[in-house]
């Protein structure tokens, strides 16, 4: 199985900071990447998919990029909601997601 | 609209089978490029991929998982079922169906249900 490795784990940062996860994969996985976001007590919700296309209706200050194995989720701008749980996830051989990062704010 | 819903016991003793049954209406699962999987959560743990089933019946499951696992649909319901055999506290999650979508090329998870909390307990 190819795993991903997120980091960090959490964070803590101030409204209007620019905010980057990055996640590593054990092997090469071109660009099938995926990423959530999950607030507590709710379902994930689907931000980027293929590394670096923005999902329907998800707000453009998140963006993603990457190719092979290291990838990269950013939020340009944090804003109060945004404070959630974020999951890379591989799907280039059966799925394998990230261990979360936690942004909360400052 | 894509609508995705849980539906199981929520407490199961050790040893027993879980038997969860996803009920989605929005979408077809036979058509081309669909899909359907199943993710759990373990209380204030990361998601976990269990399996998948695809418009064309394909099966593909979680290689630590697999021999306990399996998928199966019922398209003239709209449903997913997901078995778990041999159920151990380490099995306490949150299971969540989500629909999977084929789109630049890779599946991606777009539309998900609510989960539900299921409890491994004697």
């Amino acid at each position: 199985d190819i795993q991903m490795t997120q980091s960090p784990s959490s964070l803590s940062a101030t409204v209007g900071d620019r905010v980057t996860i990055t996640c590593r994969a054990s092997q090469g996985v071109a660009d099938y990447v995926n990423w959530y976001q999950q607030k507590p007590g709710k379902a994930p919700r689907l931000l980027i998919y293929a590394a670096s296309n923005l999902q329907s209706g998800v707000p453009s200050r998140f963006s993603g990029s990457g190719s092979g194995t290291d990838f990269t989720l950013t939020i340009s701008g944090l804003q109060p909601e945004d404070s959630a749980t974020y999951y890379c996830q591989q799907t280039y051989t059966n799925p394998f997601f990230g261990g979360g990062t936690k942004v909360e704010i400052k | 609209q894509v609508t995705l819903r849980e539906s199981g016991p929520a407490l199961v003793k050790p040893t027993q089978t879980l038997t969860l049954t996803c009920t989605f209406s929005g979408f077809s699962l036979s058509t081309t490029a669909m899909c359907v999987s199943w993710v759990r959560q373990p209380p204030g743990k990361a998601l976990e991929w269990l399996a998948r089933i695809d418009w064309d019946d394909d099966k593909f499951y979680n290689t630590s998982l697999k021999t306990r696992l399996s998928i199966s649909k019922d398209a003239s319901k709209d449903q997913v079922i997901l078995t778990l055999a041999t159920m151990d506290a380490a099995d306490t999650a949150t299971y969540y169906c989500a629909r999977g979508v084929m789109i630049a090329g890779v599946i991606a998870l777009d539309s998900w249900g609510q989960g539900t909390l299921v409890t491994v307990s004697s």
